[in-house]
């Protein structure tokens, strides 16, 4: 079963603008990420979330997590064009367990 | 830096072909990971290894076999490459730490790989 899924699966927004995409997993994690990948590269680590915590910020990126609703949330604020890529969430169930990917969300950030 | 390298960022075999991804890490990683990324299915796991010689399989197993020989080399085999074989391969590596912790991926550039 998919255990990340995000939404929306493409979004589209001006620079300047804030983008927010969405993730719900199924099951019980010990921690949520996220990742990001520009155009047929690879993936890069953005940020880690615990199952105990409830926001993280890192420079313009905010993510929440929400246990009971098992979803979270990844604001980037003042989108650049840079920004544009496709943005990934990853749950990891237990601690050093393997990772598993949704389907990502295609942000585009217009200049 | 820390670095993932894939042999190669493109390549094109022909149906029935052994086809060797190769994938190495320069951070002392214990764990390597093998996926596949496909249009609307995200990234799907084949294979990972937590350590030398030791495999384990993902989601997605069939039709690939994995060697790890050596603790930075971690090597995708398709015994006979076939169609539905076309993909985007990602490999990946990640610290273990005593206890388990929270890991981390590290992901190589990606091979896009056509068989004809």
């Amino acid at each position: 079963s998919q255990q990340g899924e995000e939404d929306p699966q493409a979004l589209s927004i001006q620079e300047g603008e804030n983008a927010t995409m969405n993730c719900s997993y199924k099951t019980s994690i010990n921690n949520l990420q996220w990742y990001r990948q520009n155009s047929g590269r690879g993936l890069v680590h953005l940020i880690l979330i615990r199952s105990n915590e409830r926001e993280k910020h890192s420079g313009r990126l905010r993510v929440t997590l929400d246990t009971s609703k098992k979803s979270s949330s990844l604001l980037i604020t003042a989108s650049r064009a840079a920004d544009t890529a496709s943005y990934f969430c990853a749950t990891q169930k237990t601690s050093g367990s393997r990772l598993t990917f949704g389907e990502g969300t295609q942000l585009t950030v217009n200049p | 830096d820390v670095k993932v390298t894939q042999s190669s960022r493109y390549l094109v075999k022909r149906t029935g072909e052994k086809v060797f991804l190769e994938c190495v890490q320069d951070m002392d990683h214990e764990n390597m990971f093998w996926y596949r990324q496909d249009p609307g299915l995200g990234l799907r796991l084949i294979y990972f290894s937590y350590d030398v010689k030791m495999k384990e399989k993902g989601d997605i197993p069939e039709g690939y076999s994995v060697s790890r020989e050596k603790k930075e080399r971690f090597s995708l085999i398709l015994e006979s490459a076939s169609t539905n074989q076309t993909s985007m391969y990602l490999c990946a590596s990640s610290l273990w730490t005593s206890g388990g912790g929270d890991n981390e991926q590290f992901f190589g550039p990606g091979t896009r790989l056509t068989v004809l």
